[in-house]
C-alpha cells in the first residue's frame, strides 16, 4: 500500500528557505502528479504546486515567485523549496498523490501525514 | 482563481440523521475535476468523493455527491458518530487548484 512522508525541519526563522522532501514508498512515483498543499492553524487547505513524474510543473500564482518543486525518481521522492519565509507561511505541509486516469482525475487519493512547519524569530 | 463558497459553516445534527452540504463555485467547474475531503482533527484530509459523483475506494454508500456547473452537494444519508469532521470541497479543474472553506459537521 503506497503511503507518502513529508520531512523538513519544524522551526525556521524569517526570511530563511524551507526545505521538504515526500518520500513515496510502496508504490512508484511514475504515472502520477503529486502536490503540496498547506494548511495554517485552524484554517483551512491551500494547493500549492504540483509536478509529474517527468517534471512537468505547475504553481499557485500566490506563491509561484517563491517556490520550487521538484522530482527524483531514483529515490522515489519529490521535494519543495518555499524561499524568504515569514510567519504566514507557518502551516502543516502536507504532500498528496493526483490519480489521473486517462483524461480524468481521481482526485488526491493519498496524503501524507502532514508536517508543521513554524516560522518564527 | 475560483472560489469555492461552502455552506453552512456549521452543522448541528444527531447521529442517525441526514446532512446536506454545499459548494459554490465563482464560475462554472468541470463536473469531472471535483472532489469532496474529510478531516478530523490533527489528521489529513481523506478523499471521499472525485469527479463530483464518484465515491473513493473504501468509501461507504451513506455519501455521496452531486452537483454540476457551479453548484455542488455531498450528502451524508446516515450519520454515524465518526462521521462528525469537518469537510472540504476540491475543484482542480482549472489551475490553481482550490478548496472551499470547510463545513463543519458537529454532533448536537
Amino acid at each position: 500500500q503506497v503511503q507518502l512522508q513529508e520531512s523538513g525541519p519544524g522551526l525556521l526563522k524569517p526570511s530563511e528557505t524551507l526545505s521538504l522532501t515526500c518520500t513515496v514508498s510502496g508504490g512508484s512515483i511514475s504515472n502520477y502528479y503529486w502536490s503540496w498543499i498547506r494548511q495554517p492553524p485552524g484554517k483551512g487547505l491551500e494547493w500549492i504546486s504540483y509536478i509529474y513524474y517527468n517534471g512537468y510543473t505547475n504553481y499557485n500564482p500566490s506563491l509561484k515567485s517563491r517556490v520550487t518543486i521538484s522530482v527524483d525518481r531514483a529515490k522515489n521522492q519529490f521535494s519543495m523549496k518555499l524561499t524568504s519565509v515569514t510567519a504566514a507561511d507557518t502551516a502543516v505541509y502536507y504532500c498528496a498523490r493526483e490519480v489521473i486516469v486517462g483524461t480524468n482525475s481521481h482526485g488526491f487519493d493519498i496524503w501524507g501525514q502532514g508536517t508543521m512547519v513554524t516560522v518564527s524569530s | 482563481e475560483t472560489v469555492l463558497t461552502q455552506s453552512p459553516g456549521t452543522l448541528s445534527l444527531s447521529p442517525g440523521e441526514g446532512a446536506i452540504l454545499s459548494c459554490r463555485a465563482s464560475q462554472s467547474v468541470t463536473s469531472a475535476y471535483f472532489a469532496w475531503y474529510q478531516q478530523k482533527p490533527g489528521q489529513a484530509p481523506r478523499l471521499l468523493i472525485y469527479a463530483a459523483s464518484s465515491r473513493a475506494t473504501g468509501i461507504p454508500d451513506r455519501f455521496s455527491g452531486s452537483g454540476s456547473g457551479s453548484d455542488f452537494t455531498l450528502t451524508i444519508s446516515r450519520l454515524e458518530p465518526e462521521d462528525f469532521a469537518v469537510y472540504y470541497c476540491q475543484q482542480y479543474g482549472t489551475s490553481p487548484y482550490t478548496f472551499g472553506q470547510g463545513t463543519k459537521l458537529e454532533i448536537k
